[in-house]
């Protein structure tokens, strides 16, 4: 079976940084999704990782660890907009099309 | 480019009616997916095609959905009949991009009385 697990909720400053954690098991891995969503809106694309390491893209980092089964998002110089939820999701097979989502953390960005 | 499009955005009506649901995927995206998301449960996959072809359907909850893509540009989820526990908000996605990420559209938010 396949299995993701995020915190529920979370509370950060404005202006901190804040750390988001998804440890998976899956059946196969080929790539792991990191997607916001707002409230009443839909899940936006926010980051890829398919090898261990860190990518980086503005404010927002994404890391994996292939043989720990974890990764994490990192929300640097927080903004009240980024209050939403954070959403990790697992590719499980090579050419696998389908998504394993995460029930999501929402975060809370507070003055 | 319009993005992934829903309709309808919201859907009120009472058990036992027929329900349905459209999507149309960006164009060029090739794999469509019908997801079903609530507070208890998140982001749930019902359904998924690749070029119009169903791939997967062992998330469908029960006889009373089906899913059909009769084109590239057009998929319909139907619920007949509809119970109050299928309420929640139903979200079309497509597969594109650089990584094969899913685009979602902006969902049909199904209210079942």
């Amino acid at each position: 079976g396949q299995n993701i697990d995020q915190p529920t909720e979370m509370t950060a400053t404005e202006g901190a940084i804040v750390q988001i954690n998804c440890t998976y098991q899956t059946s196969g891995f080929n790539g792991l999704f990191w997607y916001q969503q707002h409230a009443g809106e839909a899940p936006t694309f926010l980051s890829y990782n398919v090898l261990d390491g860190l990518e980086e893209k503005g404010r927002f980092s994404s890391f994996l660890s292939r043989s720990k089964g974890y990764s994490y998002l990192l929300l640097k110089e927080l903004q009240m907009k980024d209050s939403a939820s954070y959403l990790c999701a697992v590719r499980g097979q090579t050419g696998a099309n389908n998504l394993f989502f995460g029930t999501g953390t929402r975060l809370t960005v507070i003055p | 480019d319009a993005g992934v499009i829903q309709s309808p955005r919201h859907e009120v009506t009472e058990m036992g009616q027929e329900v349905t649901l459209r999507c149309k995927p960006i164009s060029g995206h090739n794999s469509l997916f019908w997801y079903r998301q609530t507070m208890m449960r998140g982001l749930e996959l019902l359904i998924y095609f690749n070029n119009n072809v169903p791939i997967d359907d062992s998330g469908m909850p029960e006889d009373r959905f089906s899913a059909k893509m009769p084109n590239a540009s057009f998929s319909t989820l139907k619920i007949q009949p509809s119970e109050p526990r299928d309420s929640a908000v139903y979200f079309c996605a497509g597969r594109g991009g650089n990584h094969n990420e899913q685009f979602f559209g902006p969902g049909t938010r199904l209210t079942v009385l």
